[in-house]
């Protein structure tokens, strides 16, 4: 069983419509919780990243954590075309820990 | 200012023969770390440097993998040997500084496509 773990799609949505994008994760120690956004042959970038369970608001996207059922999400409001991206999620136990990364999300948002 | 940049971009090999990839990071940055990625597998990390030390190595795949840092700047991923399942588009990130693996943004060069024939 992998560490982390999230459906790789393909999820198509319309312009506007509200995303959420999910994982979950096998390793209760695990405290870090981190989205990163993915475009077609580009490195990965740092999107949010959460300490514990709660949530963390940043514009168009929230994230939250719940550690009591060990799933992360990801929601994404009035989506765009620019939005459409492979999205992974990914945690740590520590900060000073390996970063562990699930396989990925592909979204594509339909103008 | 520039990213981190990777070369090459592309990189096709017979099974076998040896691959050097570069990895030029950010000015400044003192981390660096090396990670491959394959169809459906996420990012799988491979090797941490901090400065021209690799305090943890324990990602590298095999013996054939190994990796150097030279003045705090560019590194260099060799893979000896190739064989058909070292097939992955290897990313590098760099971070200004921080603990090995902090939540100190690291930025992705674009990543070099390793196809072994």
């Amino acid at each position: 069983q992998k560490e982390v773990e999230q459906d790789p799609g393909p999820l198509s949505v319309p312009e506007g419509a509200i995303v959420s994008l999910n994982c979950t994760y096998s390793n209760s120690a695990f405290q870090y919780f981190m989205w990163y956004r993915q475009y077609s042959r580009k490195g990965p970038e740092l999107l949010m990243y959460t300490y514990s369970s709660g949530n963390k608001e940043d514009g168009r996207f929230t994230a939250q954590v719940d550690k009591s059922s060990k799933y992360i999400s990801l929601f994404i409001r009035d989506s765009q075309p620019s939005d459409s991206a492979t999205y992974l999620c990914a945690a740590m136990k520590t900060s000073y820990d390996k970063v562990i990364f699930g396989p990925g999300t592909s979204l594509s948002v339909i103008p | 200012g520039a990213g981190v940049s990777q070369s090459p971009s592309n990189k096709v090999t017979e099974k076998g023969k040896d691959v050097e990839l570069r990895c030029d990071p950010i000015s400044g940055h003192t981390a660096l770390y090396w990670y491959r990625q394959s169809l459906g597998q996420g990012l799988e990390f491979l090797i941490y440097f901090q400065g021209n030390s690799a305090p943890d190595k324990s990602g590298l795949p095999s013996d054939r993998f190994s990796a150097e840092r030279t003045g705090g700047s560019v590194s260099t991923l060799t893979i000896q040997r190739t064989q058909q399942e070292d097939s992955a588009v290897y990313l590098c990130a760099s971070s200004p500084e921080g603990g090995p693996y902090s939540t100190d943004t690291q930025y992705f060069g674009p990543g070099t496509r390793l196809t072994v024939l």
